[in-house]
């Protein structure tokens, strides 16, 4: 089964850093590109960043309230991405998702999403 | 406010047909392809539509996509209750070289 699980979530202050997890299986892990996404209680979805595959180099697109403070890394060996958030931001709490990125005819779109893991910046 | 424009809600009678709106612009709509999401309660996202028209493998038929100029739609067909969800169009933008969402319109079957 194809599956991704996102873990590390938590209660951290503000100015920490909180490093989330995303294990996969099912799937050739280093075939696909990575993003997460997250979800403030009550809202809608925001799209943090991604990880492209080796084959299009592994480079990382941020979006702009996170660039700088996030970063995203991949373990191909171990089927694990990784999303390093450092000086958080109440406004960083969120439910975050990891997801498969998978090239279509143009463009990257998000087919496999794992259940999320909750992450609470506050004093 | 969201790059991308989705109404709030819509809301149709079950066995009806309902469309969603996405509205872009040039830098996103307008030059990529366009995936919609399903989001139904407590429940993580799922794709129904991918590169603008197409529908995974799962995907009942009922769900179709288009696309013309800068904007998308979804489509839903014989409505179920079962689809009352929140619904959101996704692309890349060129300009800010960031992938954008609508900010989601939930779905009410009446």
């Amino acid at each position: 089964e194809v599956q991704l699980v996102e873990s590390g979530g938590g209660l951290v202050q503000p100015g920490r850093s909180l490093r989330l997890s995303c294990t996969s299986s099912g799937f050739i892990f280093g075939d696909y590109a990575v993003s997460w996404v997250r979800q403030a209680p009550g809202k809608g979805l925001e799209w943090v960043g991604f990880i492209r595959s080796k084959a299009f180099d592994g480079t990382t697109e941020y979006v702009a309230s996170v660039k700088g403070r996030f970063i995203i890394s991949r373990d191909d060996s171990k089927s694990i991405a990784y999303l390093q958030m450092n000086s958080l931001k109440t406004e960083d709490t969120a439910l975050y998702y990891c997801t498969r990125a998978t090239l279509g005819s143009g463009n990257y779109y998000m087919d496999v999403w794992g259940r999320g893991t909750t992450v609470t910046v506050s004093s | 406010q969201s790059v991308l424009t989705q109404p709030p809600s819509v809301s149709a009678a079950p066995g009806q047909k309902v469309t969603i709106s996405c509205s872009g612009s040039t830098s996103n709509i307008g030059n990529n392809y366009v995936s919609w999401y399903q989001q139904l309660p407590g429940a993580a996202p799922k794709v129904v539509i991918y590169d603008s028209d197409k529908r995974p493998s799962g995907i009942p038929d009922r769900f179709s996509g288009s696309k013309s100029g800068t904007s998308a739609t979804l489509g839903i067909t014989g409505l179920q209750t079962g689809d009352e969800a929140d619904y959101y169009c996704g692309t890349w933008d060129n300009s800010l070289r960031a992938w954008v969402f609508g900010g989601g319109t939930k779905l009410t079957v009446l």
